[in-house]
């Protein structure tokens, strides 16, 4: 059972536009929402991320936006750059700790052509 | 520094083999993971380990073994290579079990042929 589900597997975007990246999650347990960043080769590392008693959180120019009642939550990054190219991963987790750890999306491949 | 260290960073060998994978964090976590990324880039965890209490994800083969000597070592022990096993293993620290903001390594990338 997938208890996160990422869209759109891969995603091409022009340098200067904005890039946006959705999630859907199922378990109403999950309190913790981040989005990691992963270049080859490289481990994933932490972006950015959200609880869910807010529903926008910005840090330069990745925001996150988040809607509880639909149990959604995305990425958008903004003025997207080459630099940006890279697979990003929405996560949630429960902080009552647990076997599951944090639940990963399946990831979505960016590509930033300049 | 490296804050969470694997090694080594590619292991190749042969099926039916016994293999290591040493991890390290310098960051005083208390809590200690391993994920395993397949092909598809899919990450799931295997364990987390959390003063001494191992919690094991239901799915993972008991093949996998984790031992921890201390609070900043997780190692992982896999017996009876099998080519299914061919991934990329990551180890992951938190700084307590509430499973927030993971430091992950860098990763192993095992090949079993």
């Amino acid at each position: 059972q997938q208890q996160v589900k990422q869209s759109p597997q891969s995603l091409i975007v022009q340098k200067g536009g904005i890039s946006i990246i959705n999630c859907a999650y199922e378990n109403t347990a999950f309190d913790y929402f981040p989005w990691y960043q992963q270049f080859p080769g490289k481990g994933p590392a932490l972006l950015i991320a959200i609880r869910p008693d807010v529903s926008e959180k910005k840090e330069g120019r990745f925001t996150i936006s988040f809607n509880k009642s639909a149990k959604q939550f995305s990425l958008h990054i903004m003025d997207s750059q080459p630099g940006d190219s890279a697979t990003y991963f929405c996560a949630a987790s429960s902080s009552g700790g647990g076997a599951d750890g944090l639940t990963f999306g399946k990831g979505t491949h960016l590509i930033i052509q300049p | 520094d490296t804050a969470v260290s694997q090694t080594p960073k590619y292991l190749v060998t042969q099926m039916g083999n016994d293999k290591s994978i040493k991890c390290e964090q310098n960051l005083g976590h208390d809590t200690m993971y391993w994920y395993k990324q397949d092909s598809k880039k899919f990450l799931k965890i295997m364990f987390s380990y959390n003063n001494k209490e191992l919690i094991i994800n239901e799915t993972v083969p008991n093949r996998f073994s984790p031992k921890s000597p201390d609070k900043a070592h997780l190692n992982l022990h896999i017996n009876s290579l099998e080519l299914g096993d061919s991934a990329v293993y990551f180890c992951a620290s938190s700084q307590d079990a509430r499973n927030y903001g993971y430091t992950f390594g860098s990763g192993t990338r095992l090949t079993v042929v």
